[in-house]
């Protein structure tokens, strides 16, 4: 069976600083990896997604993530931080049925 | 233009009713999917329906029955409502089944049983 763990329930990073949101996973088969954000009360959106390719995958709002297959990791990253960015964000593996299996979820929290 | 709405936003009710929630999207996909997320922010699928055909059932209880009129409609109802169905119920959708087509979600729907 599929995993995903996100290993940090809270992130706090000072405006302009870099930032990170780890995940790692665990699938049989080819990973599809994705991260989606989720603003409070609303929905998820998507941010990008690593299906094949370069292992680094650029998104929206200038997120970016690094698949890295030997550590069974797929990092979300910023170069830097934005009060508007904190957020809870969520890592997704996908498996061979389609189904989608999420992190548990990280706060991401900016502060100015 | 919502690409994938919910309603009702808010649903509060007592334990024992019945209730439904409507989900459509605009976005001309194939797929789509109920999603629960509980009150600890935890996200868990349910069901999910491809092209009206049910591809995805997961381990929920029968109360929960989907129904996919059309491609573009996934609705869902909840027969005798307990107090742990609490929870927020988030439909989405997707261009196909494909693993690569990543999912679009409604601004779900904040259930309370009381």
């Amino acid at each position: 069976a599929q995993s995903v763990a996100q290993p940090e329930d809270q992130v706090n990073v000072a405006e302009g600083n870099p930032l990170t949101v780890k995940c790692t996973y665990s699938v049989s088969g080819n990973p599809y990896l994705f991260w989606y954000v989720q603003y409070p009360n609303r929905g998820l959106q998507f941010l990008l997604k690593y299906i094949t390719g370069d292992n680094l995958v650029k998104g929206s709002y200038g997120f970016e993530a690094e698949f890295n297959k030997s550590q069974t990791s797929f990092h979300l990253k910023k170069p830097s931080a934005l009060v508007s960015d904190s957020a809870l964000y969520f890592c997704a593996v996908r498996d061979d049925a389609g189904k989608s299996t999420f992190g548990d979820g990280t706060t991401l929290t900016v502060k100015p | 233009d919502t690409a994938v709405s919910q309603t009702p936003k808010y649903l509060v009710t007592q334990m024992g009713n019945d209730k439904s929630i409507k989900c459509e999207q605009n976005l001309g996909h194939d797929t789509m999917y109920w999603y629960k997320q509980d009150s600890k922010k935890f996200l868990k699928i349910m069901f999910s329906y491809n092209n009206k055909e049910l591809i995805i059932n997961e381990t929920v209880p029968n109360r929960f029955s989907p129904k996919s009129p059309d491609k573009a409609h996934l609705n869902l109802h909840i027969n005798s409502l307990e107090l742990g169905d609490s929870a927020v119920y988030f439909c989405a959708s997707s261009q196909g089944r494909a693993l690569a087509y990543e999912q679009y979600f409604g601004p779900g729907t904040r259930l309370t049983v009381t």
